[in-house]
């Protein structure tokens, strides 16, 4: 149990286009997801918290005109990457808790989207 | 400033001799520890947490780690390691900000020699 798609897990993209990457719950429902940035040899940077229902939160520096989160239904999250450039290119992970756990619980993730700008 | 601290990037050990992976942390408030592990071309698998109660806490594929509140560390140990415990392994520390947001330590690659 407990499974995070994402969709795409590759994506070739030109500079100047916009990609749209899926996040879905297979089997329970989401009020929060998660986006996360993994750079090369890096730690997870946690760019947005994505609430069902209302918009997302986004951490500092993070620019919420560019990276749209959408989270319209419990089990489908999406982030578009709007006007792509080489530097958006990265590892992008998404991940998911169960409704009704709103403590300190464990997330769980998808298995990740690599977006490359040329 | 909350945060999470790992200060080996790497770790290697032999197969079937025992394991550590350290972890400190830096949290106001009561702390919310965690242990994933991300395997090449795979997602982050939750290891095991430390909420409250016991200090040692056992989670999958026979790991374990300890809580130190004293020391504020959280590392993450196994009796005897496999090549297949060869990964990345991550502490994160979960944080009330209004609602629950975790912050990831750098990550540390476990290398197992057989």
């Amino acid at each position: 149990g407990a499974v995070v798609s994402q969709h795409p897990s590759w994506v070739i993209c030109k500079s100047g286009t916009s990609v749209k990457i899926e996040c879905r719950s297979l089997d329970f429902q989401a009020t929060t997801m998660f986006w996360y940035r993994q750079f090369p040899k890096k730690s997870l940077m946690l760019m947005a918290t994505s609430n069902e229902g209302s918009k997302a939160t986004y951490e500092q520096g993070v620019e919420k005109d560019k990276f749209l989160i959408n989270h319209a239904s419990l089990t489908l999250s999406t982030l578009t990457v709007t006007s792509a450039h080489p530097e958006d290119s990265s590892f992008y992970i998404c991940s998911a808790k169960e409704s009704g756990t709103g403590g300190p619980y464990e997330q769980y993730f998808g298995p990740g989207t690599r977006l490359t700008v040329t | 400033a909350q945060s999470v601290a790992q200060p080996e990037d790497q770790v290697n050990v032999a197969e079937g001799n025992p394991l550590t992976v350290k972890c400190t942390y830096s949290v106001s408030g009561n702390p919310y520890l965690f242990w994933y592990v991300q395997y090449p071309n795979r997602g982050l698998q939750f290891l095991l947490k430390y909420i409250t109660g016991d200090n040692l806490v056992k989670g999958s594929y026979g790991f374990e780690a300890e809580f130190n509140k004293s020391q504020t560390s959280f590392h993450l140990k196994k009796p005897s390691a496999l090549v297949s415990d060869s990964a990345l392994y991550f502490c994160a520390v979960s944080v009330n900000t209004g609602g629950f947001k975790t912050i990831f330590g750098a990550g540390t690659r476990l290398f197992v020699k057989a």
